[in-house]
């Protein structure tokens, strides 16, 4: 059964300061990795999806990277601000066999961005 | 990719009550998808929903307390049943997307009282 570890659990930093959230799966026999991120009470917001075959996804400030081998995403957030502050989720979907494929979700890292 | 208009996004019931949480997608989809998040957890999958068939639900959701609706390829509604306090969660409704990636619903965030 894959399990989804997030650390740390919550993460407090001044605005500017460039910040690493880790990401490590049991099972690397993994389709994709994405990254999401969470505001209070809402939904989430796709980030980044990085396939099993890639290495690393860039999407402006953000940079994801994946280690199949090692069962570890990073997500890397550049020159942070105020308005990154959120939860970031990351979720693994298992390798394609036919089927729908159950996707298991982290429970992410609560990030504050100081002023 | 697709997007997802979610309603209502908050509501406060009482319990023994009941509440439906409707989601409509701007684009034709097979499967949708129901979630539970439990206040400090992770997202736990509810049921998938495929238009013109029953839902299928995981382990420890049944439809009576969970009823889905699917009645075409762009729309779905849960139904919470019976509402008891341990019920209060973040309800999101989820689809596919390219690259086999999800774009979610902006959630329902429901308090029983």
């Amino acid at each position: 059964k894959q399990e989804v570890t997030q650390i740390p659990a919550a993460l407090s930093v001044p605005e500017g300061e460039n910040l690493v959230l880790n990401c490590s799966f049991t099972d690397s026999a993994i389709y994709n990795l994405q990254w999401f991120r969470q505001d209070p009470g809402k939904g989430l917001t796709s980030l980044l999806l990085i396939q099993s075959s890639q290495r690393e996804q860039t999407s402006g400030r953000l940079n994801a990277s994946l280690d199949k081998s090692s069962g570890r995403s990073t997500l890397y957030i550049a020159a942070s601000q105020p308005g990154d502050s959120a939860t970031y989720l990351c979720a693994v979907r298992p390798t394609f066999s036919g089927g729908y494929q159950k996707v298991t979700f982290g429970i992410g890292t609560k990030l504050q961005v100081i002023p | 990719s697709a997007v997802i208009s979610q309603k209502p996004s908050r509501d406060i019931c009482q319990r023994g009550t009941s509440l439906t949480i409707q989601c409509q997608v701007d684009s034709q989809v097979t499967m949708m998808f129901w979630y539970r998040q439990q206040p400090g957890q992770s997202l736990t999958l509810i049921a998938t929903a495929n238009q013109g068939s029953e839902a299928t639900y995981e382990s420890g959701f049944v439809i009576d307390k969970f009823p889905i609706s699917r009645p075409n390829l762009t729309f779905s509604t849960l139904t919470v049943s019976n509402m008891s306090p341990e019920d209060s969660s973040i309800y999101l409704c989820s689809v596919m997307t390219g690259g086999y990636g999800y774009t979610f619903g902006s959630g329902t965030r429901l308090t029983v009282v």
